[in-house]
């Protein structure tokens, strides 16, 4: 079964609202990364995390990785529409690299 | 992203064609991974391969589809014969930097069966 699940499924947001968006394994991981993907684009690489409770930021972007290293989850403050797109949190499961979680898509209304 | 390139970049085709997918990533990226993107599976890894042996292709139903690596910056993914429900976008990908791990995402191949 799906072993990276993230919520919610689709966000609908205002231009200027906050924006998360968690993600929560059924192991533990030894690290979560985050991509994006735009309408019609591919997958981009957004950030790593690799230690218990960090916290990154990234301008607008705040990544933070649980303590137990089993969640996760990617905050914007102030969404514009340049963030619009759908956000996947992705870590290695047994022997697979990169599983995905299924994604949050957001859409912002401007 | 210029590492990794795929085509054709828009694929449509009758039920029992066989369709073959080109990926093509840049010198020196040894490995290469394979994921099917649809709506209702979400991002699924299909196979990857390292130094071109395939080292896990669980993910990828045997009875119609292949995937090789003729040579270093040639990866195929081949449906033979190709269902309305391989109507997905195909990507590959490379690693970016062994630092992290994470991977760079071909711009994909858009198939529909119909």
């Amino acid at each position: 079964g799906q072993q990276v699940m993230q919520i919610p499924q689709y966000q609908h947001v205002q231009e200027g609202e906050d924006f998360t968006t968690y993600c929560n394994s059924s192991t533990t991981l030894s690290n979560i990364q985050w991509y994006k993907q735009r309408p019609g684009g591919h997958p981009v690489f957004l950030i790593q995390l690799v230690k218990s409770g960090e916290v990154k930021k990234q301008k607008r972007l705040t990544f933070q990785f649980g303590e137990a290293k089993k969640n996760s989850s990617l905050h914007i403050t102030a969404t514009q529409t340049t963030d619009v797109g759908t956000y996947f949190c992705a870590g290695p499961v047994g022997n697979t690299p990169l599983v995905f979680g299924k994604g949050t898509r957001l859409s912002v209304i401007a | 992203d210029a590492r990794v390139t795929q085509t054709p970049r828009h694929k449509v085709t009758e039920m029992g064609q066989e369709v073959t997918m080109r990926c093509q990533p840049i010198l020196g990226h040894n490995t290469v991974f394979w994921y099917r993107q649809t709506m209702m599976q979400g991002l699924e890894l299909l196979a990857y391969f390292r130094n071109r042996a395939p080292l896990d292709d669980s993910g990828m139903p045997k009875d119609r589809f292949s995937a090789e690596m003729p040579d270093a910056t040639l990866a195929t993914l081949k449906i033979q014969p190709s269902e309305p429900r391989d109507s997905a976008v195909y990507f590959c990908a490379i690693y970016g930097t062994l630092a992290y791990n994470e991977q760079f995402f071909g711009p994909g191949t858009r198939l529909t069966v119909l």
